[in-house]
Protein backbone atom coordinates (compact mmCIF):
# COMPACT_ATOMS: atom_id res chain seq x y z
CA UNK A 1 0.00 0.00 0.00
CA UNK A 2 0.89 3.55 0.19
CA UNK A 3 3.45 5.09 2.39
CA UNK A 4 5.63 7.60 3.90
CA UNK A 5 9.13 7.22 5.07
CA UNK A 6 10.95 10.37 6.83
CA UNK A 7 14.38 10.28 8.39
CA UNK A 8 13.87 9.82 12.43
CA UNK A 9 14.62 12.62 14.88
CA UNK A 10 15.68 14.49 16.56
CA UNK A 11 17.57 16.78 14.76
CA UNK A 12 19.12 19.17 16.72
CA UNK A 13 20.94 22.14 14.52
CA UNK A 14 22.16 25.87 15.69
CA UNK A 15 20.72 28.77 14.59
CA UNK A 16 21.46 29.66 11.13
CA UNK A 17 22.81 25.96 10.13
CA UNK A 18 21.25 24.19 6.70
CA UNK A 19 18.43 21.93 6.93
CA UNK A 20 17.77 19.02 5.60
CA UNK A 21 14.46 16.44 6.43
CA UNK A 22 14.72 13.42 3.91
CA UNK A 23 11.36 11.82 2.72
CA UNK A 24 10.39 9.09 0.63
CA UNK A 25 7.11 7.74 -0.25
CA UNK A 26 5.81 4.31 -1.93
CA UNK A 27 2.60 4.91 -3.90
CA UNK A 28 0.58 3.69 -7.13
CA UNK A 29 -0.19 6.71 -9.57
CA UNK A 30 0.84 9.75 -9.31
CA UNK A 31 0.14 11.41 -5.80
CA UNK A 32 0.56 15.03 -4.75
CA UNK A 33 3.18 15.46 -1.97
CA UNK A 34 3.25 17.71 1.06
CA UNK A 35 5.21 18.79 3.89
CA UNK A 36 3.28 19.76 6.81
CA UNK A 37 4.50 21.63 10.27
CA UNK A 38 3.02 21.45 14.13
CA UNK A 39 4.27 23.62 16.53
CA UNK A 40 4.20 22.90 20.13
CA UNK A 41 0.86 22.78 21.29
CA UNK A 42 -0.74 23.24 18.11
CA UNK A 43 -2.25 21.53 15.11
CA UNK A 44 -0.51 20.69 11.74
CA UNK A 45 -0.20 23.26 8.97
CA UNK A 46 0.60 22.58 5.43
CA UNK A 47 3.67 24.05 5.02
CA UNK A 48 4.38 23.38 1.16
CA UNK A 49 3.26 20.82 -1.26
CA UNK A 50 3.79 19.34 -4.78
CA UNK A 51 0.98 18.21 -7.34
CA UNK A 52 3.43 16.70 -10.07
CA UNK A 53 7.07 15.57 -10.78
CA UNK A 54 9.66 18.45 -10.74
CA UNK A 55 7.51 20.76 -9.10
CA UNK A 56 9.39 22.63 -6.23
CA UNK A 57 7.07 23.66 -3.51
CA UNK A 58 8.66 26.70 -1.20
CA UNK A 59 7.16 28.40 1.64
CA UNK A 60 8.55 30.33 4.36
CA UNK A 61 12.18 29.41 2.94
CA UNK A 62 11.11 26.19 3.04
CA UNK A 63 11.22 24.13 -0.23
CA UNK A 64 10.87 20.81 -1.47
CA UNK A 65 10.93 19.02 -5.30
CA UNK A 66 9.17 16.24 -6.64
CA UNK A 67 11.60 13.49 -7.27
CA UNK A 68 9.85 10.80 -9.42
CA UNK A 69 12.47 9.04 -10.25
CA UNK A 70 13.96 9.08 -6.59
CA UNK A 71 10.63 8.93 -5.26
CA UNK A 72 11.61 11.41 -2.86
CA UNK A 73 10.30 14.60 -1.77
CA UNK A 74 13.44 16.15 0.73
CA UNK A 75 12.89 19.16 2.69
CA UNK A 76 15.59 22.09 2.79
CA UNK A 77 15.96 25.33 4.10
CA UNK A 78 19.02 27.23 3.78
CA UNK A 79 19.13 28.98 7.29
CA UNK A 80 17.20 27.70 10.26
CA UNK A 81 15.69 29.86 12.82
CA UNK A 82 14.96 28.92 16.46
CA UNK A 83 11.55 29.49 15.63
CA UNK A 84 11.77 27.00 13.34
CA UNK A 85 11.56 24.39 15.90
CA UNK A 86 8.59 21.92 15.54
CA UNK A 87 7.69 18.23 14.11
CA UNK A 88 8.08 18.20 10.11
CA UNK A 89 5.39 15.63 8.97
CA UNK A 90 5.93 14.32 5.08
CA UNK A 91 2.47 13.35 3.84
CA UNK A 92 1.01 12.37 0.57
CA UNK A 93 -2.50 12.07 -0.99
CA UNK A 94 -3.12 9.68 -4.01
CA UNK A 95 -6.43 11.31 -5.06
CA UNK A 96 -8.57 9.75 -2.40
CA UNK A 97 -9.25 12.86 -0.06
CA UNK A 98 -7.61 10.88 2.54
CA UNK A 99 -3.52 11.84 3.43
CA UNK A 100 -0.89 9.61 4.82
CA UNK A 101 1.41 10.60 7.21
CA UNK A 102 4.86 9.87 7.63
CA UNK A 103 6.00 9.08 10.97
CA UNK A 104 7.55 13.12 11.48
CA UNK A 105 10.57 14.43 12.50
CA UNK A 106 11.36 16.67 15.56
CA UNK A 107 13.60 19.83 14.83
CA UNK A 108 15.29 21.56 17.23
CA UNK A 109 17.02 24.75 17.12
CA UNK A 110 19.64 26.27 19.32
CA UNK A 111 20.31 29.69 19.95
CA UNK B 1 -9.01 27.91 3.33
CA UNK B 2 -10.69 27.18 6.24
CA UNK B 3 -10.65 27.61 9.91
CA UNK B 4 -11.57 24.97 12.30
CA UNK B 5 -12.51 24.54 16.00
CA UNK B 6 -12.38 22.06 18.66
CA UNK B 7 -13.60 22.00 22.43
CA UNK B 8 -11.73 21.54 24.74
CA UNK B 9 -8.51 21.74 23.94
CA UNK B 10 -7.31 19.28 26.69
CA UNK B 11 -8.77 17.44 29.37
CA UNK B 12 -8.41 14.87 32.06
CA UNK B 13 -10.46 12.28 32.76
CA UNK B 14 -10.54 9.16 34.59
CA UNK B 15 -10.90 5.79 33.07
CA UNK B 16 -14.14 4.30 32.44
CA UNK B 17 -15.25 7.65 31.43
CA UNK B 18 -16.28 9.06 28.01
CA UNK B 19 -15.32 12.22 26.46
CA UNK B 20 -17.04 13.97 23.90
CA UNK B 21 -14.94 16.49 21.53
CA UNK B 22 -16.05 18.89 19.15
CA UNK B 23 -15.21 20.16 15.54
CA UNK B 24 -16.48 23.09 13.78
CA UNK B 25 -15.77 24.58 11.10
CA UNK B 26 -16.46 27.68 8.99
CA UNK B 27 -17.31 26.68 6.04
CA UNK B 28 -19.91 23.48 4.56
CA UNK B 29 -17.49 20.53 3.88
CA UNK B 30 -18.30 17.08 2.86
CA UNK B 31 -16.03 14.97 4.47
CA UNK B 32 -14.25 15.36 7.89
CA UNK B 33 -11.99 13.12 9.17
CA UNK B 34 -10.95 11.89 12.95
CA UNK B 35 -7.42 10.98 13.73
CA UNK B 36 -5.14 10.26 16.21
CA UNK B 37 -2.06 10.87 18.00
CA UNK B 38 -0.53 9.26 20.05
CA UNK B 39 2.35 10.72 22.42
CA UNK B 40 5.86 11.08 19.70
CA UNK B 41 3.73 9.44 17.08
CA UNK B 42 2.54 10.15 13.81
CA UNK B 43 -1.64 10.61 12.96
CA UNK B 44 -3.32 7.59 12.27
CA UNK B 45 -7.16 8.27 10.92
CA UNK B 46 -9.42 6.83 12.75
CA UNK B 47 -12.49 7.28 10.87
CA UNK B 48 -14.47 9.58 7.92
CA UNK B 49 -17.35 11.61 8.96
CA UNK B 50 -19.85 12.42 5.97
CA UNK B 51 -22.94 14.15 6.68
CA UNK B 52 -26.50 12.32 6.53
CA UNK B 53 -24.69 8.44 6.47
CA UNK B 54 -22.71 6.36 9.07
CA UNK B 55 -19.29 7.04 9.70
CA UNK B 56 -16.58 4.88 7.90
CA UNK B 57 -14.12 3.40 10.21
CA UNK B 58 -10.42 2.39 9.57
CA UNK B 59 -9.12 -0.79 10.83
CA UNK B 60 -8.72 -1.40 15.01
CA UNK B 61 -11.19 1.42 15.84
CA UNK B 62 -14.83 0.56 16.03
CA UNK B 63 -17.94 2.44 16.52
CA UNK B 64 -18.89 1.42 20.30
CA UNK B 65 -15.30 2.63 21.08
CA UNK B 66 -15.12 5.71 19.09
CA UNK B 67 -18.69 7.06 17.83
CA UNK B 68 -19.01 9.66 15.66
CA UNK B 69 -21.81 12.33 14.99
CA UNK B 70 -22.22 14.34 11.98
CA UNK B 71 -25.43 16.27 12.14
CA UNK B 72 -24.37 18.93 9.82
CA UNK B 73 -22.04 20.16 7.22
CA UNK B 74 -19.86 22.31 9.88
CA UNK B 75 -19.94 19.79 12.98
CA UNK B 76 -18.77 16.74 14.14
CA UNK B 77 -18.09 14.91 17.20
CA UNK B 78 -16.02 12.33 18.16
CA UNK B 79 -16.47 10.34 21.67
CA UNK B 80 -14.40 8.08 23.14
CA UNK B 81 -16.02 5.86 25.40
CA UNK B 82 -15.06 4.03 28.18
CA UNK B 83 -11.40 5.55 28.49
CA UNK B 84 -7.99 3.67 29.64
CA UNK B 85 -4.91 5.21 29.74
CA UNK B 86 -4.12 3.96 26.40
CA UNK B 87 -6.43 6.51 25.09
CA UNK B 88 -4.16 8.96 26.09
CA UNK B 89 -3.61 11.47 22.90
CA UNK B 90 -4.19 14.31 21.42
CA UNK B 91 -7.28 13.95 18.94
CA UNK B 92 -7.88 16.28 15.93
CA UNK B 93 -9.94 16.62 13.00
CA UNK B 94 -9.11 18.05 9.48
CA UNK B 95 -11.09 18.57 6.79
CA UNK B 96 -9.96 18.29 2.38
CA UNK B 97 -10.67 21.39 1.02
CA UNK B 98 -9.58 21.50 -2.85
CA UNK B 99 -6.78 23.84 -3.95
CA UNK B 100 -5.87 24.88 -7.00
CA UNK B 101 -4.40 21.88 -8.39
CA UNK B 102 -5.19 19.03 -5.31
CA UNK B 103 -7.16 18.94 -2.01
CA UNK B 104 -5.43 20.10 1.06
CA UNK B 105 -6.03 19.24 4.90
CA UNK B 106 -6.61 22.08 6.69
CA UNK B 107 -6.38 21.07 10.63
CA UNK B 108 -8.09 21.74 14.62
CA UNK B 109 -5.76 22.40 17.10
CA UNK B 110 -6.83 19.04 18.16
CA UNK B 111 -7.55 18.12 21.72
CA UNK B 112 -4.97 16.83 23.96
CA UNK B 113 -6.68 13.68 26.36
CA UNK B 114 -4.96 12.23 29.18
CA UNK B 115 -6.69 9.51 30.93
CA UNK B 116 -5.60 8.57 34.64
Amino acid sequence: GDSVTQMEGPVTLSEEAFLTINCTYTATGYPSLFWYVQYPGEGLQLLLKATKADDKGSNKGFEATYRKETTSFHLEKGSVQVSDSAVYFCALDTGGFKTIFGAGTRLFVKA
Amino acid sequence: SAVISQKPSRDICQRGTSLTIQCQVDSQVTMMFWYRQQPGQSLTLIATANQGSEATYESGFVIDKFPISRPNLTFSTLTVSNMSPEDSSIYLCSVPIPGRTSYEQYFGPGTRLTVT
